[in-house]
């Protein structure tokens, strides 16, 4: 099975399926997550945020887990369309005036046809 | 409603010019931000205006790295002397209130630099 935390920097998906991207975050006192979208040319495009006084939050088609025992994020993409292939990056803030997000490795996406 | 725009999308140098980055922030956003992304990374802080207040600038990583918000809009970051290694996409974002996490950063499309 899959380990918890386990960050792939590819992942390759058939159109329709599911897809889950992990994340491991750095900083215990880091309280706002946030998965981030980057088409290649393009700046990062918000997708989803959580908090961390939650575990999950839902989007359309997009799930965000927060497990904080493990400092582990994941998104989860629901009936994966070829729309969807780019390079996500999480992304970690602490809640405090003008801090500056920290990101995490990117995973590729790529989904065929 | 505009995004934050940046000009120029590409610019090569040789080594040993200054460059001038702008962006131009969404309209009444309070804080920007300045990251930098090298090729196949994550993006990483360089600095951070709060109004015309530059109040975080630990990442810049040299001397050679300046940024201005003059009027508390538009943002330009300046490097001098550019070197090799300077060679990422710059890219900014603005953010609608000055404090406090859980509100969204927005980016622009950023500037590709390419010292030669």
């Amino acid at each position: 099975g899959e380990s918890v935390g386990l960050h792939l920097p590819t992942l390759s998906v058939q159109e329709g399926d599911n897809s889950i991207i992990n994340c491991a975050y750095s900083n215990s006192a880091s309280d706002y997550f946030i998965w981030y979208k980057q088409e290649s040319g393009k700046g990062p495009q918000f997708i989803i945020d959580i908090r961390s006084n939650m575990d999950k939050r839902q989007g359309q088609r997009v799930t965000v887990l927060l497990n904080k025992t493990v400092k582990h994020l994941s998104l989860q993409i629901a009936a994966t369309q070829p729309g969807d292939s780019a390079v996500y990056f999480c992304a970690e803030n602490i809640n405090q005036a003008g801090t500056a997000l920290i990101f995490g490795k990117g995973t590729t996406l790529s989904v065929s046809s | 409603g505009a995004g934050v725009s940046q000009s120029p999308r590409y610019k090569v140098a040789k080594r040993g010019q200054d460059v001038a980055l702008r962006c131009d922030p969404i309209s009444g956003h309070v804080s920007l931000f300045w990251y930098q992304q090298a090729l196949g990374q994550g993006p990483e802080f360089l600095t951070y205006f709060q109004n015309e207040a530059q109040l975080d600038k630990s990442g810049l990583p040299s001397d050679r790295f300046f940024a201005e918000r003059p009027e508390g809009s538009v943002s330009t970051l300046k490097i001098q002397r550019t070197q090799q290694e300077d060679s990422a996409v710059y890219l900014c974002a603005s953010r609608r209130h000055g404090g406090g996490a859980g509100n969204e950063q927005f980016f622009g499309p950023g500037t590709r630099l390419t010292v030669l």
